[in-house]
């Protein structure tokens, strides 16, 4: 069965310092899809960035980078310099190449203060 | 491009009463849409998956009677909330899909049930 564990409730930083995000996944398919959004209190859910399993090359994207690891089955998320207006949930999700059916971790709350 | 969106974006409404929420894809067409529920504090969970012109199809422990779904175009799939009770308070959030494992979705809808 396929499963999303995001193991860090909340987490506190203070501006500036880098923080990760973890993603632990299990899934019994070879082709499947991971993907992080950002969930700001206003509600709506922010696409962030979408990864196929045959690339485990890793991305950077401004002060965001993803860590993608097969052989641990992890997707973590780094925010390298944070800002106040990174504070959200962000929420680790899973889709299997034969269904868009989106399984979705339980979050991590991410609080930056100045 | 990939836009979604929902309405009404709010709502209140006297228990035993009906809500309907509609999802549009505005600029593409969308082969599949899911509805989802999210609790306070809490992650998405998948309430149903519709394809258009076909019956919902729904997730184990979501009553079908309760949560009707229509998807009468491929850019229209509307959820009406039947003889809503305080229990059923909660986001809903839909997402649009053209295929190809990729997902958008709507800012949600904040119902309260007085």
């Amino acid at each position: 069965a396929q499963k999303v564990t995001q193991a860090q409730t909340e987490i506190s930083v203070v501006e500036k310092e880098d923080v990760t995000l973890d993603c632990v996944y299990e899934t019994r398919d070879t082709t499947y899809y991971l993907f992080w959004y950002k969930q700001p209190p206003s509600g709506e859910l922010v696409f962030l960035i979408r990864r196929n399993s045959f690339d485990e090359q890793n991305e950077i994207s401004g002060r965001y980078s993803w860590n993608f690891q097969k052989s641990t089955s992890s997707f973590n998320f780094t925010i390298t310099a944070s800002q106040v207006v990174d504070s959200a949930v962000y929420f680790c999700a899973l889709s299997e190449a034969h269904t868009d059916k989106l399984i979705f971790g339980t979050g991590t709350r991410l609080q930056v203060f100045p | 491009g990939a836009v979604v969106s929902q309405h009404p974006s709010r709502v209140i409404c006297k228990s035993g009463t009906s809500v309907k929420i509609e999802c549009r894809s505005l600029d593409f067409q969308a082969t599949t849409m899911f509805w989802y529920r999210q609790f306070p504090k809490q992650s998405l969970m998948l309430m149903a998956t519709s394809n258009e012109g076909s019956k919902a199809t729904y997730e184990q422990g979501v009553e079908k009677d309760k949560f009707l779904i229509n998807h009468a175009s491929l850019t229209l799939s509307t959820l009406t909330v039947t003889s809503a009770h305080p229990e059923d308070s909660s986001f809903y959030i839909c997402s649009a899909s053209p295929g190809k494992n990729e997902q958008y979705f709507g800012p949600g809808t904040r119902l309260t049930v007085t």
